[in-house]
């Protein structure tokens, strides 16, 4: 069974802050690492798929990237709407697995 | 336009079957893995399984192995997810969404199942 740690779980930043979030997986990595964000009664959605392709629509300021056994998210300048948690998702050999996820809240 | 609409919110009773659907359009339903999410009240995010509509082809996380079961009917372009015995604890939102590169895109907008006695 994969395990994805994502961390940290709680982030308080204030408007403009560069926020980052991580996550690592316990197996031999894929690229095929996902974020999503997702508010309060709505639907997650795709910010960023194959670890640092930006989805169609999504603001420049999110960013992925990988370090060795890590995968990031940045958001480089934080905006009102981006008020949120987020999550990652890994998925290697038809098997996927979601962080437990990050909300960001307001400092 | 890719879209996934699924069945209307349940309630059901420990010990009920259930299933639930994910009606899709827009897109080739043979050709793209679809799956399904748990998201129990208040909590993150679970990969359940998924399916290849194509050849019926069906992987599963080791959690929700042997509870439930993932399918999909090619003639109606629609995925099912489907309990035999319900338990309180099945009590979450489902979503089921398309994959690609490993991520879901699509996504439907959630079928709420509340299991009580």
């Amino acid at each position: 069974d994969i395990q994805v740690t994502q961390s940290p779980s709680i982030l308080s930043a204030s408007v403009g802050d560069r926020v980052t979030i991580t996550c690592r997986a316990s197996q031999n990595l894929s690229s095929f690492l996902a974020w999503y964000q997702q508010k309060p009664g709505k639907v997650p959605k795709l910010l960023i798929f194959k670890a640092s392709s930006l989805d169609t629509g999504v603001p420049s300021r999110f960013s992925g990237s990988t370090s060795g056994t890590e995968f990031t998210l940045t958001i480089t300048s934080l905006q009102p709407d981006d008020f949120a948690t987020y999550y990652c998702l890994h998925y290697k050999d038809f098997l996927g697995a979601f962080g437990r996820g990050t909300k960001v809240d307001i400092k | 336009e890719v879209l996934l609409v699924q069945s209307g919110a349940e309630m059901k009773k420990p010990g009920d079957s259930l299933k639930i659907s994910c009606k899709t359009s827009g897109y080739t339903f043979s050709d793209y893995w679809i799956g399904w999410v748990r998201q129990m009240p208040g909590e993150g995010l679970e990969w359940m399984g998924i399916v290849y509509p194509g050849d019926s082809d069906t992987r599963y996380s080791p959690s929700f192995e042997g509870h439930v079961t993932i399918s999909a009917d090619k003639s109606v372009t629609t995925a099912y997810l489907q309990w035999a015995s319900l338990r309180a604890s099945d009590t979450a939102t489902y979503y089921c969404a398309t994959i690609s590169y490993g991520s879901f895109d699509y996504w439907g907008q959630g079928t709420l199942v509340t299991v009580s006695p």
